[in-house]
C-alpha cells in the first residue's frame, strides 16, 4: 500500500539553527501539506501545497518557514531560525485531490526538538 | 469559522464492551467530516469520513459514525472494543473550498483486557 514517509524521525536542532523536514509523498498525489502538533496540543494545519505553489498557509507559517518540491518527489519544510516554541511532531500529508473530497494520508512524522 | 470539539479527553472501556467517542463541529458551510487514528509512533490513519452522501458512514475496522445535522454531532461508535483499537482518536472538519483540516484535541481510547 503507498504510504507518505518522513525523514528524520527525530531530529534535535540547537536554537537559531536551520532545520530541513523531508517527506516524500505519495507519488500520483497532487496536493502537499505540513501540520504540526506540540506536546499536548492540537494538530495544526500550518501549510497547503499544488501545482509547485503555496495555496493555503496559516498564521503559524511565518517568514521562519518555506516549502519546497525541489526534484518532484521530495516535499521539504525548512524553518530558517528555530524558536524553542518550534519543538513539536511535524506531520507531512499528500492528496489525490483537495481534502474537501477525499482524504489526506499522513507520514508517521518528524519529532522536532529545539535545544 | 470551523472547529471540532472533542468532548473527552480520555475514554476508557472493557475488551468486548461498546466504543463512544464524541465530537461537536462549527462550520459555516456543510463540512466534510473524518476520523483518524493514531497508534503509538505511528502516522494519522483515516478511519472513515463523511462527504455529504449518506449520513451513516462504515470504517475501517468496524467503526462507524453518524452525521447529525441537528446536533452538530459525528460521534464515532463501535459495538465491542478490541485490544488493538487503543489508540488516539481525532475528530477533523473541512469546509467547502478550503484545503485544510481543522483537527479536534483527540480521544485517548484505552481498553481494559
Amino acid at each position: 500500500e503507498p504510504e507518505v514517509t518522513q525523514t528524520p524521525s527525530h531530529q534535535v536542532t540547537q536554537m537559531g539553527q536551520e532545520v530541513i523536514l523531508r517527506c516524500v509523498p505519495i507519488s500520483n498525489h497532487l496536493y502537499f501539506y505540513w501540520y504540526r502538533q506540540i506536546l499536548g496540543q492540537k494538530v495544526e494545519f500550518l501549510v497547503s501545497f499544488y501545482n509547485n505553489e503555496i495555496s493555503e498557509k496559516s498564521e503559524i507559517f511565518d517568514d521562519q518557514f518555506s516549502v519546497e518540491r525541489p526534484d518532484g518527489s521530495n516535499f521539504t519544510l525548512k524553518i530558517r531560525s528555530t524558536k524553542l516554541e518550534d519543538s513539536a511532531m511535524y506531520f507531512c500529508a499528500s492528496s489525490a485531490v483537495g481534502t474537501r473530497n477525499t482524504e489526506a494520508f499522513f507520514g508517521q512524522g518528524t519529532r522536532l526538538t529545539v535545544v | 469559522a470551523q472547529s471540532v470539539t472533542q468532548l473527552d479527553s480520555h475514554v476508557s472501556v472493557s475488551e468486548g464492551t461498546p466504543v463512544l467517542l464524541r465530537c461537536n463541529y462549527s462550520s459555516s458551510y456543510s463540512p466534510s467530516l473524518f476520523w483518524y487514528v493514531q497508534h503509538p509512533n505511528k502516522g494519522l490513519q483515516l478511519l472513515l469520513k463523511y462527504t455529504s452522501a449518506a449520513t451513516l458512514v462504515k470504517g475501517i475496522n468496524g467503526f462507524e459514525a453518524e452525521f447529525k445535522k441537528s446536533e452538530t454531532s459525528f460521534h464515532l461508535t463501535k459495538p465491542s472494543a478490541h485490544m488493538s483499537d487503543a489508540a488516539e482518536y481525532f475528530c477533523v472538519v473541512s469546509d467547502p473550498g478550503a484545503n485544510n483540516l481543522f483537527f479536534g484535541t483527540g480521544t485517548r481510547l484505552t481498553v481494559i483486557p
